[in-house]
């Protein structure tokens, strides 16, 4: 069952701009994944933050969770026309070894 | 990252025929597979979980006798799809995982079912 809702469903920005996507989940997670997807292509993982963690940078990608609030944040600095793609969060919950399960996803469209 | 290796990349078959995609994990043990469907434009709905020598679990909705999920060793998994019919092409997309680690995606095959 879906899990994951991101907002906005959709976003468009200028080359340079900055890019906020959201997500918010419904149960306990062990950790929560955003990936990227290029249009009819595979999955690229982009970072992981685990359930203790507050924030996580990898280069121009800076992730946020909030366990009380069961949120998340992905922010895209200065971005570039080749990060347009379309951005899923994906959690883990806790129990077990159980599967990603993903959010609806945000199709980011930086326009040069 | 690990290497997950899903083939083929596309396939276009007819109505009434079976297709099977292949998932292998190329560096390391897939103890856990999964399977995903993707229609255009939509996420990614997980169809079955997979544990190496076990029956998959399918999720709701799901017919396992339509998409037959075979886990065989720690490296290899596979989706048959039955008796294909228009209405099953979408873009099909594995995941492997060794215990509880990352889970790594294959590059997804696109069925279409003329």
């Amino acid at each position: 069952s879906q899990q994951g809702e991101e907002d906005p469903q959709a976003l468009s920005i200028q080359e340079g701009e900055n890019a906020t996507m959201n997500c918010s989940y419904k149960t306990s997670i062990n950790n929560l994944q955003w990936y990227r997807q290029n249009s009819g292509r595979g999955l690229v993982h982009l970072i992981l933050i685990r359930s203790n963690e507050r924030e996580k940078h990898s280069g121009r990608l800076r992730v946020t969770l909030d366990t009380s609030k069961k949120s998340s944040s992905l922010l895209i600095t200065a971005s570039r026309a080749a990060d347009t793609a379309s951005y899923f969060c994906a959690t883990v919950r806790n129990s077990g070894n159980t599967p990603l399960v993903f959010g609806k996803g945000t199709r980011l469209s930086v326009i040069a | 990252g690990a290497v997950v290796s899903q083939h083929p990349s596309w396939v276009i078959c007819k109505s009434g025929t079976s297709v099977k995609i292949e998932c292998r994990s190329l560096d390391f043990q897939a103890t856990t597979m999964f399977w995903y469907r993707q229609f255009p434009k939509q996420s990614l709905m997980l169809m079955a979980t997979s544990n190496e020598g076990s029956k998959a679990t399918y999720e709701q909705g799901v017919e396992k006798d339509k998409f037959l999920i075979n886990h065989a060793s720690l490296t290899l998994s596979t989706l048959t799809v039955t008796s294909a019919h228009p209405e099953d092409s979408s873009f099909y997309i594995c995941s492997a995982r060794q215990d509880t680690r990352e889970a790594f995606f294959g590059q997804g095959t696109r069925l279409t079912v003329v």
